[in-house]
């Protein structure tokens, strides 16, 4: 069965690059990974997308290596905004047909 | 405009009612999708909408019924829920492109608490 897992929490303080890696086993071939960050009582927001190599945007890079059983997200300079949860969002291959699946999610949090 | 706007934000039901969610969306998506959301656990996919024709229920219960009257609007349909539906419901929108699903924008969801 296919899972999709993300470390439970890191620390970092402000300025520092993190990255949040998330393992999918067993994803669909042609669709995207997708990356959200989601504040307390609110909805995810969207952060980043890709489908292989490297995708950079004004607030992050993904990096996909090419058997795509794993993505990384980089964060270049957080600050204590950026403290939340990240999720990772592929669409896996299950036993009963293909399923968009969060990951388990990343609680991030940013200290001065 | 870039907003997925859902009504109500609260919502508290006993197991008896019938109520509804409501999530509008003005930004042309043909892709609108249902979420629940316990605590401290990822988004779950309840349903999608593809041009507006259900086209996955990922096997939840028919005490939920969605609803997709028309390219802007989707309802969530409660009848005889249980305690353990208490969560936060939450309605996405994308574009749709041969079937792959792209940047989904989240609307801030429905806490639902059923007594």
């Amino acid at each position: 069965l296919a899972k999709t897992t993300q470390p439970i929490s890191m620390d970092s303080y402000e300025g520092q690059e993190v990255n949040i890696t998330c393992s999918h086993n067993n994803i669909a071939t042609n669709d995207y990974i997708t990356w959200y960050q989601q504040f307390p009582s609110q909805g995810p927001r969207f952060i980043i997308q890709g489908y292989k190599t490297k995708v950079t945007n004004e607030v992050a890079s993904l990096f996909i290596p090419a058997d795509r059983k794993s993505s990384t997200l980089s964060l270049p300079r957080v600050s204590l905004s950026d403290t939340a949860v990240y999720y990772c969002l592929v669409d896996a291959v299950t036993g009963g047909g293909n399923k968009l699946t969060f990951g388990t999610g990343t609680q991030l949090k940013v200290e001065l | 405009d870039t907003e997925v706007t859902q009504t109500p934000k609260h919502l508290v039901m006993g197991m008896t009612n019938k109520k509804s969610l409501k999530c509008e969306q003005h930004m042309g998506h043909r892709a609108m999708y249902w979420y629940k959301q316990k605590a401290k656990k990822p988004p779950e996919l309840m349903f999608v909408y593809s041009y507006e024709k259900l086209s996955i229920n990922e096997s939840v219960p028919s005490r939920f019924s969605p609803e997709c009257p028309n390219s802007s609007l989707l309802n969530l349909h409660l009848h005889a829920l249980q305690p353990e539906d208490s969560a936060l419901y939450l309605c996405a929108s994308s574009q749709l492109h041969g079937g792959a699903f792209y940047e989904q924008y989240f609307g801030p969801g429905t806490r639902l608490t059923v007594t």
